[in-house]
This record gives C-alpha cells, sequence and structure tokens, in this order.
C-alpha cells in the first residue's frame, strides 16, 4: 500500500483567504492524485483529478499541482460552502486516502 | 448521469457476515472503463478503500490487504448492480460505507458516490 501524507491536519481561515494544503506519497505515483471534498453526512465530492484537473462543475478557485511525490491544492480565495474537509487519493496502485484536513472557519 | 444506490441492513452482529449492493443506472457495470468500488470511514480509520471489481474482457477484483481474508465484491450483469460482502465482522467494522465508481478517463478517480450507508456492529 502507498501511505498517503496530508498537510496540516486542521486549518482555521477567513473568508476571502488562499489556502493550501499539501499532501505527501510514500514513493512516487506519477501525477495519479485526485483531491475531493467532504461535508458532513455526506460522500466525499471529487474536485480534482490526476493531479491539476478541475472535475466538471467545479469552481475555477480550485486548483491542484505537483507530480511523483508532493502535491498541493489551493484554493484561491475561500467561500462559506468551502469550509469542509479535504483528502487526497492516490490511483497510481491500488487506491489509497490521505486522513484529512479539516478546513473550519476563523 | 451515472447514480449509485446503495441498500442494505444497517445492523450486524458480531462474527456474521455485512452484505451491502450498490445498484447502478445510467452507466453498466461491465463498462470497459469503470471500477466499482467499496469504501469505509470511520473516525478510527479515516476513509479506508476496501476493494473492487472491473471488467476488462474479464472480471477482475482487488482487495485491500487489511479485509483481503474476509471481502468478497461480485458484480451481478442481470441486475447491474454489485455486492460486498463482509465476514466474520467485528465491531472495528463499525463505520460509513460507500459505494462509489472510479472512471478510467480520469486517471481511476472516484467521480460518482452512493449516498453511504451506517453499519454498526453490535450484538
Amino acid at each position: 500500500d502507498i501511505q498517503m501524507t496530508q498537510s496540516p491536519s486542521s486549518l482555521s481561515a477567513s473568508v476571502g483567504d488562499r489556502v493550501t494544503i499539501t499532501c505527501r506519497a510514500g514513493q512516487s505515483i506519477a501525477i495519479y492524485l485526485n483531491w475531493y471534498q467532504q461535508k458532513p453526512g455526506k460522500a466525499p465530492k471529487l474536485l480534482i483529478y490526476a493531479a491539476s484537473s478541475l472535475q466538471s462543475g467545479v469552481p475555477s478557485r480550485f486548483s491542484g499541482s505537483g507530480s511523483g511525490t508532493d502535491f498541493t491544492l489551493t484554493i484561491s480565495s475561500l467561500q462559506p460552502e468551502d469550509f469542509a474537509a479535504y483528502y487526497c487519493q492516490q490511483t497510481y496502485s491500488t487506491p489509497s486516502f490521505g486522513q484529512g484536513t479539516k478546513l473550519e472557519i476563523k | 448521469q451515472v447514480q449509485l444506490q446503495q441498500s442494505g441492513p444497517g445492523l450486524v452482529k458480531p462474527s456474521q457476515t455485512l452484505s451491502l449492493t450498490c445498484a447502478i443506472s445510467g452507466d453498466s457495470v461491465s463498462s470497459s472503463g469503470a471500477a466499482w468500488n467499496w469504501i469505509r470511514q470511520s473516525p478510527s480509520r479515516g476513509l479506508e478503500w476496501l476493494g473492487r471489481t472491473y471488467y476488462r474482457s474479464k472480471w477482475h477484483n482487488d482487495y485491500a490487504v487489511s479485509v483481503k481474508s474476509r471481502i468478497t465484491i461480485n458484480p451481478d450483469t442481470s441486475k447491474n448492480q454489485f455486492s460486498l460482502q463482509l465476514n466474520s465482522v467485528t465491531p472495528e467494522d463499525t463505520a460509513m460505507y460507500f459505494c462509489a465508481s472510479g472512471d478510467g478517463a480520469l486517471g481511476h478517480a472516484f467521480d460518482i458516490w452512493g449516498q453511504g450507508t451506517m453499519i454498526t456492529v453490535s450484538s
């Protein structure tokens, strides 16, 4: 199994802030890295696939970058609906998830 | 538009078998571009991928090492659905269980999810 490590585990920010979440893979995964948003009581929602491709319908304030072992998710200007948990996932081999980042309102 | 609808009991007794079904609409379980996954989520384990089934000229299954001795995922082409069976459950299997489709065109990312089923293992 490929270990995925996210940081930070929690983050406080304000509406309008620029926020970056990082994800590190235990070995190179090329660009097989995806990002999800999850709100309480709901299934995760795909935001970014293949490290930097924006899923259809996802606002352009979300962006992803990276390759190999180090990846980032950036939200350029936080909106009230963005306060949620975020997870990275690798699909280079049998899938695995990071432990999550909880984004809270400051 | 692809949709996944989960069904199954929410309470399972220890040592018994957990069984869930995920019905597919808008796609085929035999689609050559998709993989059909089961994932669970608990506060102690976070999001944990359990396994998948997919068709590429023949049926394939992959399972997580953590549950490999206890899990079976089967496609049902007649009903266009897939199922999860987890044997010999313990309270540690208490979690929210999701099915999800992985799209090969999206690097196998999970673009469609079921609504989730809360499973409690208790006598």
